[in-house]
């Protein structure tokens, strides 16, 4: 059965920087990708960037792509997110999500999602 | 790349089909059949209830069911249930390995 556990919830000050790792098992791990996406309270769902399970190539929304690093680590199948120069308005929750080739790309096993909280 | 564009609410009533429209261009819906439908229950992470733009994962009723025309895709939910109330955001694939969400649409069974 295939489960994604993140770490847990973070409280940052603005300008520092955040990781949020997701711990994948159930599944193999470099034939899938792993996607981000965060939700602010009470907003929409807004996608961040994407790894290559395999490969290990990121790939990174225009608006992140100056502050948001998408790496993995195959030896433990987790993914990692972490976002620098943190401001108020990333306070957000963040989830990881498999995406399946089988079923075009969509995103079928989701994370519990970790809250971060930027505030000085 | 702007969210594509749903509908903010929707309402329906016991028993009825309602439909959700999900509003891109010819850069995303229009050029891939890689549209995928979300339902989100509050303080919960996104359940996948349509791929592909019209595939049902296992498990997922019959009664959601997806199409697309042109740069606009579509969801419906027919013989509309009380556990159907939740928040419904399609996703498409944009090109240039980039993926975009809709805004999302609130559905209240009333």
């Amino acid at each position: 059965q295939v489960h994604l556990v993140q770490s847990g919830a973070e409280v940052k000050k603005p300008g520092a920087s955040v990781t949020v790792a997701c711990k994948t098992s159930g599944y193999k791990f470099n034939f899938y990708a792993l996607h981000w996406v965060r939700q602010a309270p009470g907003h929409n769902l807004e996608w961040m960037g994407w790894i290559n399970g395999g490969s290990g190539d990121p790939h990174y929304s225009q608006k992140f792509q100056d502050r948001l690093t998408i790496s993995r680590d195959t030896s433990a199948t987790t993914v990692f997110l972490e976002l620098s120069s943190l401001r108020a308005d990333d306070s957000a929750f963040y989830y990881c999500a498999r995406a399946n080739y089988e079923m075009a790309g969509g995103f079928d096993s989701w994370g519990q999602g970790t809250l971060v909280s930027v505030s000085s | 790349q702007s969210a594509l564009t749903q509908p903010a609410s929707v309402s329906g009533s016991p028993g009825q089909s309602i439909t959700i429209s999900c509003t891109g261009s010819s850069n995303d819906i229009g050029s891939y059949h890689v549209v995928s439908w979300y339902q989100q229950d509050p303080g919960k992470a996104p359940r996948l209830i349509i791929y592909e733009g019209t595939k049902r994962p296992s498990g997922v009723s019959n009664r959601f069911s997806g199409s697309k025309s042109g740069n606009t895709a579509s969801l419906t939910i027919s013989g509309l249930q009380v556990e159907d109330e939740s928040d419904y955001y399609c996703c498409s694939y944009a090109g240039d390995n980039i993926w975009i969400f809709g805004g999302g649409t609130k559905l209240t069974v009333l």
